[in-house]
C-alpha cells in the first residue's frame, strides 16, 4: 500500500535560517510526488510538484528514488513560509492522491 | 465560479442523524474528489469521480457513507445514521484532468471544506 510520512509534526526555525520539511513515501510503482501548502485561514493549495522541477516561491524539492524521499528545501525562510505543509504522493496512472499527515512550520522573526 | 465551493461551512449533528454536504467543482473540471480529515491529521482519500461515474470509492470507510455526482458537476457527500468517529473535515477537490495520462497540468483545487462535529 501507497504511504506518505512526514516525521515532524512541528518544525520552528528563525527568519533567513534554512529549512527542510522531511518527507519519505512507500510504493512500488513509479510516484508522482507533490508539496501541498494550507496558510492560515485559507485553502489547501498545490505548491509544488515533483514533475515539473520548479522553484515555488523560494522552494524547492528533489524526488529521491534511492531514499524515497521528497524534502522539501528553501534556503532562507521568510515569516510568510508559517503554514501547514503536506507531502502528497499520487500513483502512477492513478488518480488517488495519499498525504502525509503534514508539518506544521513557523518561521520566527 | 471562482473556486470550489462547499456548503454548509459547518455542521453539527445530533448522533444517529443523516447529513449531506455539497460539493462545486469549478466549472469544466472532470475529476472530482472527496477527502476526510480528522484533527491534526492529513487528508485521507474517500472517493473519486471522473464526470459521473464514481471510479473509485475504496477511502469510504462504511457503508454509512455514500457520494454521487449525478450530472457530472455538483456532487454530494452523504453520511446516514452519523457517529461521533464521523466528526472531522470533509474536503473536495477538483482537477482538470480526466486521467491515467500525467500532464504538467495536473493538480487539485480544494475547497474550504465542511466541518462536521456529531454530538
Amino acid at each position: 500500500a501507497q504511504r506518505v510520512t512526514q516525521p515532524e509534526k512541528l518544525l520552528s526555525v528563525f527568519k533567513g535560517a534554512p529549512v527542510e520539511l522531511k518527507c519519505n513515501y512507500s510504493y512500488s510503482g513509479s510516484p508522482e510526488l507533490f508539496w501541498y501548502v494550507q496558510y492560515s485561514r485559507q485553502r489547501l493549495q498545490l505548491l509544488l510538484r515533483h514533475i515539473s522541477r520548479e522553484s515555488i516561491k523560494g522552494f524547492t524539492a528533489d524526488l529521491n528514488k534511492g531514499e524515497t524521499s521528497f524534502h522539501l528545501k528553501k534556503p532562507f525562510a521568510q515569516e510568510e513560509d508559517s503554514a501547514m505543509y503536506y507531502c502528497a504522493l499520487r500513483r502512477n496512472y492513478g488518480q488517488n492522491f495519499v498525504f502525509g499527515p503534514g508539518t506544521r512550520l513557523s518561521v520566527l522573526p | 465560479g471562482a473556486g470550489v465551493s462547499q456548503s454548509p461551512r459547518y455542521k453539527v449533528a445530533k448522533r444517529g442523524q443523516d447529513v449531506a454536504l455539497r460539493c462545486d467543482p469549478i466549472s469544466g473540471h472532470v475529476s472530482l474528489f472527496w477527502y476526510q480529515q480528522a484533527l491534526g491529521q492529513g487528508p485521507e482519500f474517500l472517493t473519486y469521480f471522473q464526470n459521473e461515474a464514481q471510479l473509485d470509492k475504496s477511502g469510504l470507510p462504511s457503508d454509512r457513507f455514500f457520494a454521487e455526482r449525478p450530472e457530472g458537476s455538483v456532487s454530494t457527500l452523504k453520511i446516514q445514521r452519523t457517529q461521533q468517529e464521523d466528526s472531522a473535515v470533509y474536503l473536495c477537490a477538483s482537477s482538470l484532468s480526466r486521467g491515467p495520462i500525467r500532464t504538467t497540468n495536473e493538480k487539485l483545487f480544494f475547497g474550504s471544506g465542511t466541518q462536521l462535529s456529531v454530538l
